[in-house]
């Protein structure tokens, strides 16, 4: 089975501290994604990546940065945390083909005070 | 622009009945569709796909989905629901030759003994 694993399940953290979220996939996959998940608002892509280095932003891309120097593993970074990025924090692989199916992490809940 | 609708954010079954839970969309060009799920404290499993072919699609669990392209819907259905089949339900899109998924806002359902 594919595993994609997140770090963290639970993180507290300050307003102004720089927050590493990392991920990492066992399957080989070219594509990784960073979602959050907040209620009601279903998931929203942070940034996505199709390869090594390579990313692109998502649609809410702001106060986030993402680093990708290896295919298995992509690292969300929130430079300055504030407390409106407090949320669940998804990572996703899927293979080559935008058609695939995702394979998804159990998520981060951040929580900035 | 791409967007998804999950007009219900909360469906009630009794255990034994059918389960329907909508979704409708909004793109320009023809559709990918996904339905995923999220158990609690987990993250979002793939549980079918419409991308060409016979608009009734199958998938994990005894879900299934019609794809109707007059009506832009992409209903989950479930001839029988289970107690176990409660979850939070996420309908996902994405353009045939696009590169960003987008999902709606997620369907909470409760299937009661």
């Amino acid at each position: 089975d594919v595993k994609v694993t997140q770090s963290s399940r639970y993180l507290v953290k300050r307003t102004g501290e720089k927050v590493f979220l990392e991920c990492v996939q066992d399957m080989d996959h070219e594509n990784m994604f960073w979602y959050r998940q907040d209620p009601g608002l279903g998931l929203r892509l942070i940034y996505f990546s199709y390869d090594v280095k390579m990313k692109e932003k998502g649609d809410i891309p702001e106060g986030y940065s993402v680093s990708r120097e290896k295919k298995e593993r992509f690292s969300l970074i929130l430079e300055s945390a504030s407390t409106n990025q407090t949320s669940m924090y998804l990572c996703a692989s899927s293979s080559h083909g935008w058609s695939e199916k995702l394979f998804f992490g159990s998520g981060t809940q951040l929580s900035v005070l | 622009a791409q967007s998804v609708a999950q007009p219900e954010d909360q469906v009630n079954v009794a255990e034994g009945n059918p389960l329907t839970v909508k979704c409708t969309y909004s793109v320009s060009g023809n559709p990918y569709l996904f339905w995923y799920v999220q158990y609690p404290n987990r993250g979002l499993q793939f549980l079918l796909k419409y991308i060409t072919g016979d608009n009734l699609v199958k998938g994990s669990y005894g879900f299934e989905a019609e794809f109707n392209k007059s009506q832009t819907s992409f209903h989950l259905k479930k001839p029988s629901a289970l107690v176990s089949d409660s979850a939070l339900y996420f309908c996902a899109l994405i353009k045939a030759a696009g590169n960003k998924l987008t999902f709606g806002g997620g369907t909470r359902v409760l299937v009661k003994p």
